[in-house]
């Protein structure tokens, strides 16, 4: 079935520090993608989405590129802020809508 | 440990009747979330639930849809008198609190609506 991996955290990361959170999936078709931010104390949001291969997504200076030939959907943003710590979810909507189990980000300012 | 548990898996109602939609969280799990999935978009949060309390409803539509997470029993999402637009999935989630702190939602299958 259809499955997502996301890298284990925590991250720990210094303010400004460049951000990757990595994410794999495996699915049959071409499912859309999406990131979702949990903020401390507050349900999902949506951050970002991809519908097709090579579609990048953007948001609020997260980017992640929809990559079929890697199965990949790596979040990354130039400088992070203390704001942006959160739980990210990486999700895809195959025949089912799949979750990651989630990566704990803490900026440290 | 079994996972979050939605049931139905697959729901089929007309246009006017009711919707009723349970959710048995993890075990050891206090809090209760519902996500909204329409078509085409992504997840939307819709109500936060601890056992007997509405912690944050501010994703609920005003009209027709109410929550519970009564001291016994599953959480219930209800949709009254259903119309065409409440066609969608429609997750649940779980989670524990830790030190005060809200630890990883861990979310069920999802129910799927669908109004004719």
């Amino acid at each position: 079935g259809n499955s997502v991996t996301q890298m284990e955290g925590p991250v720990t990361l210094s303010e400004e520090a460049f951000l990757t959170i990595n994410c794999t999936y495996t699915a049959t078709g071409y499912p859309s993608l999406f990131w979702y931010v949990q903020y401390p104390g507050e349900g999902l949001q949506l951050l970002l989405k991809a519908t097709k291969a090579d579609d990048k997504g953007s948001n609020k200076g997260f980017e992640a590129t929809y990559r079929k030939e890697t199965t990949s959907f790596h979040l990354e943003k130039g400088s992070v802020q203390v704001s942006d710590s959160a739980v990210y979810f990486c999700a895809l909507d195959g025949q089912n809508f799949v979750f990651g189990p989630g990566t704990r980000l803490s900026v440290l300012p | 440990n079994a996972g979050v548990m939605q049931n139905p898996r697959h729901l089929v109602r007309r246009r006017g009747q009711e919707a009723r939609l349970r959710c048995s969280p993890m075990k050891g799990h206090s809090h209760v979330y519902w996500y909204r999935q329409l078509p085409e978009e992504g997840l939307k949060f819709m109500v936060y639930l601890q056992k007997e309390n509405i912690i944050d409803e501010s994703g609920m539509p005003k009209e027709r849809f109410s929550a519970e997470f009564p001291k016994e029993g599953p959480s219930i999402l209800r949709i009254q008198q259903v119309v065409r637009g409440d066609s969608a999935a429609y997750f649940c989630a779980s989670s524990r609190v830790s030190g005060g702190l809200q630890e990883t939602q861990y979310f069920g299958p999802g129910t799927r609506l669908l109004v004719l």
